[in-house]
């Protein structure tokens, strides 16, 4: 079972308000990733990091941000939420390695609803 | 780009039927395949994979193979529970390196008794 942890796993917020989304791994793994889940199932890659103080945006546009100051933890902000995103976030880390073949392990989401 | 292309649901089926579900993957390299599952209020989990042409990946009852002649990797079992409801996920690994993961949408399964 994989040791990936996220906080909220529910929360619903008023239009404008700053969240914080928790992502923490025990497993030392080097690479983690966020993944914004639509409604009808389809994951985009948002953010990702191969390390500390190493971050890239992913293949769907947002507006969120993210940071890695330490290898355990890849939290997620949005600065003034909005409607449009409510969804599913999820993210995810695998070890790093070169030959794609790693796996990547998920934690349990965070669904947000903005009012 | 990469991309990966799996059959629509929802697939309904009794328990103790077969079970197929189509994907099939373009990539310019030779990715390694992965399929998925997803829970009800869960994240994913690894269910199999293959690294490479002619691999057969297999986990809990379900089986895919890596075809890399009909660039596919469906993904099968012979007799399906109740507890396989879920919805699946066909996903390739990138091909130029980093180990980000291409998805397909998703295939929702629901089993019945």
């Amino acid at each position: 079972e994989a040791d990936i942890y996220q906080t909220p796993r529910y929360l619903v917020i008023g239009t404008g308000k700053k969240i914080t989304l928790e992502c923490s791994q025990t497993m030392g793994h080097d690479k983690m990733y966020w993944y914004q889940q639509d409604p009808g199932m389809e994951l985009h890659l948002i953010h990702y990091s191969y390390g500390v103080n190493s971050t890239e945006k992913g293949d769907l546009s947002s507006e969120s941000t993210v940071s890695r100051i330490r290898t355990e933890h890849f939290p997620l902000t949005l600065e003034s939420a909005r409607p449009s995103h409510t969804s599913q976030y999820l993210c995810a880390s695998t070890p790093l390695g070169t030959g794609g073949e790693e796996t990547q392990y998920f934690g349990p989401g965070t669904r947000l609803l903005v009012l | 780009g990469d991309s990966v292309t799996q059959m629509e649901g929802p697939v309904t089926l009794s328990e103790e039927a077969f079970l197929t579900i189509n994907c099939t993957y373009t990539a310019t390299g030779y990715p390694s395949l992965f399929w998925y599952v997803q829970y009800p209020g869960e994240g994913l989990q690894l269910l199999l994979k293959a690294t490479k042409a002619d691999d057969k990946g297999s986990n809990k009852g379900f089986e895919a193979t890596y075809r890399k002649e009909t660039t596919s990797f469906h993904l099968e079992k012979g007799s399906v529970q109740v507890s396989d409801s879920a919805v699946y996920f066909c996903a390739l690994s990138d091909t130029r390196g980093g180990n980000k993961l291409t998805f397909g949408t998703g295939t929702q399964l629901k089993v019945e008794l």
